[in-house]
């Protein structure tokens, strides 16, 4: 099975800040990785597929790269609305696996 | 409205089994593939299992294997976990997923506790 090792496990940031979340894929899973952020009590809400492709209505600010097997999302000028927890996920084969989540709250 | 719908769930004992429904509304059920996803308390997202947008195919955690079944019924639009045998490490919130070559659809989730 493929492990997903997501880093930081939680970070701080102010409004405005650019942050940066790594996923780390145990073996290359091409580009078949997806991001979502999930807010307490809420549905998860889908980010990014295939590494890159920004969801319909995802702000502009969430950007996705890599391949193979490492993998970032990034958030470009942080805004309170942002908070939450982050988690990568591998779709390349089954069975699919979550990184273990990044809490990104405000500093 | 596009929208899942996720029920059944509730409080069981361990060994016993429940059956979750998740309704589909607003699009084309048949031509998508549908997951469970579920969350425990204090912990991350743990994907549970998935079945193809005609049944062909399902495929399971090994966390699940065994005991929980995954299943649909186009004709009614809804998607079906059956969990026998349930454990204390069942309980979580599940959530039910759309997808056709990406999740683009969660439902809003389903508390399962299991507990004696």
């Amino acid at each position: 099975d493929v492990r997903m090792t997501q880093s930081p496990s939680a970070l701080s940031a102010s409004i405005g800040d650019k942050v940066t979340i790594t996923c780390r894929a145990s073996q290359g899973v091409n580009t078949y990785v997806a991001w979502f952020q999930h807010k307490p009590g809420k549905a998860p809400q889908s980010l990014i597929y295939a590494a890159s492709y920004r969801h319909s209505g995802v702000p502009s600010r969430f950007s996705g790269a890599g391949s193979g097997t490492t993998f970032t999302l990034t958030i470009n000028s942080l805004q309170s609305e942002d908070l939450g927890t982050y988690y990568c996920q591998h779709y390349g084969s089954y069975p699919f696996t979550f990184g273990g989540g990044t809490k990104v709250d405000m500093k | 409205q596009v929208q899942l719908v996720e029920s059944g769930g509730g409080v069981v004992q361990p060994g016993r089994s429940l059956r979750l429904s998740c309704a589909a509304s607003g699009f084309t059920f048949s031509s998508y593939g549908m997951h469970w996803v579920r969350q425990a308390p204090g912990k991350g997202l743990e994907w549970v299992a998935v079945i193809w947008y005609d049944g062909s195919n399902k495929y399971y955690a090994d966390s699940v294997k065994g005991r929980f079944t995954i299943s649909r019924d186009n004709s009614k639009n809804t998607l079906y976990l059956e969990m026998n045998s349930l454990r204390v490490d069942d309980s979580a919130v599940y959530y039910c997923v759309r997808e056709k070559g990406k999740w683009d659809l969660w439902g809003q989730g389903v508390q399962v506790s299991v507990s004696s």
